[in-house]
């Protein structure tokens, strides 16, 4: 079972619209959570990075924020554009005694359509 | 700075035969690592190398193979190519390996087999 499950698995949106993203995870012990943006064809672009002190990380229009107590984390999108267009992907490390990308958690990603 | 670049961009081989492809991380970074993507498995990790070891292992059969020179370039080889080997093949590169550095993707290598 992915440890990482991300929601909804699509979304269309308007243009100049507001959406929520979703990540649950059950990965432990943890140490960080980013979330990526995947344009079509293209390699990830990292949007955020929380570690479990931080609840909110802000990167322009993208709003990441982070519960670990729960171990949810959502990313909103504010004011969409067409080029916010793109697979969002949640990546969640977990804590050992080595840092190694083995280490990781990736969801599946949703997939952000905006329309005009 | 320039970025992580990856070569080929595109690749169409037949079943059977063999490819390698190439990742030159970013200056100064030692860690590269590899992914499969696929639309229905999305990210697979492959393997990670650093400073020439490789230090982690996705859980791929044996046709897939990498290795790291001293400059931090890596190649990833694929032996007796299937169909289902169709993929985006992605590497990341970051200073140490991932832990709370930043990461950094290449823009793939598209790779059909026929």
């Amino acid at each position: 079972k992915n440890q990482v499950e991300q929601s909804p698995q699509s979304l269309i949106i308007l243009e100049g619209k507001n959406c929520t993203l979703q990540c649950n995870y059950t990965v432990s012990p943890f140490s960080n959570l980013r979330w990526y943006k995947q344009d079509t064809g293209r390699g990830p672009v990292s949007l955020t990075i929380m570690t479990f002190s931080e609840n909110t990380k802000s990167n322009g229009r993208y709003t990441a924020t982070l519960d670990a107590d729960t171990k949810q984390s959502s990313l909103h999108i504010t004011a969409s554009q067409l080029s916010d267009s793109a697979s969002y992907i949640c990546v969640v490390s977990a804590r050992g005694t080595t840092d190694s990308w083995g280490k990781l958690q990736f969801g599946a990603g949703t997939q952000v359509v905006v329309t005009p | 700075k320039a970025g992580v670049t990856q070569t080929p961009r595109y690749l169409i081989k037949t079943r059977g035969q063999q490819v390698t492809l190439s990742c030159s991380p970013i200056s100064g970074h030692r860690s590269v690592s590899w992914y499969q993507q696929t639309p229905g498995q999305g990210l697979q990790f492959l393997f990670e190398y650093f400073s020439e070891t490789q230090r982690n292992k996705g859980n791929f059969p044996g046709r897939f193979s990498g290795r790291q020179f001293s400059n931090s370039r890596s190649e990833m080889n694929v032996s007796t190519l299937e169909l289902g080997d169709s993929a985006l093949y992605l590497c990341a590169s970051s200073s140490s390996g991932f832990g709370n550095t930043e990461a950094f993707f290449g823009q793939g290598t598209r790779l059909t087999v026929v």
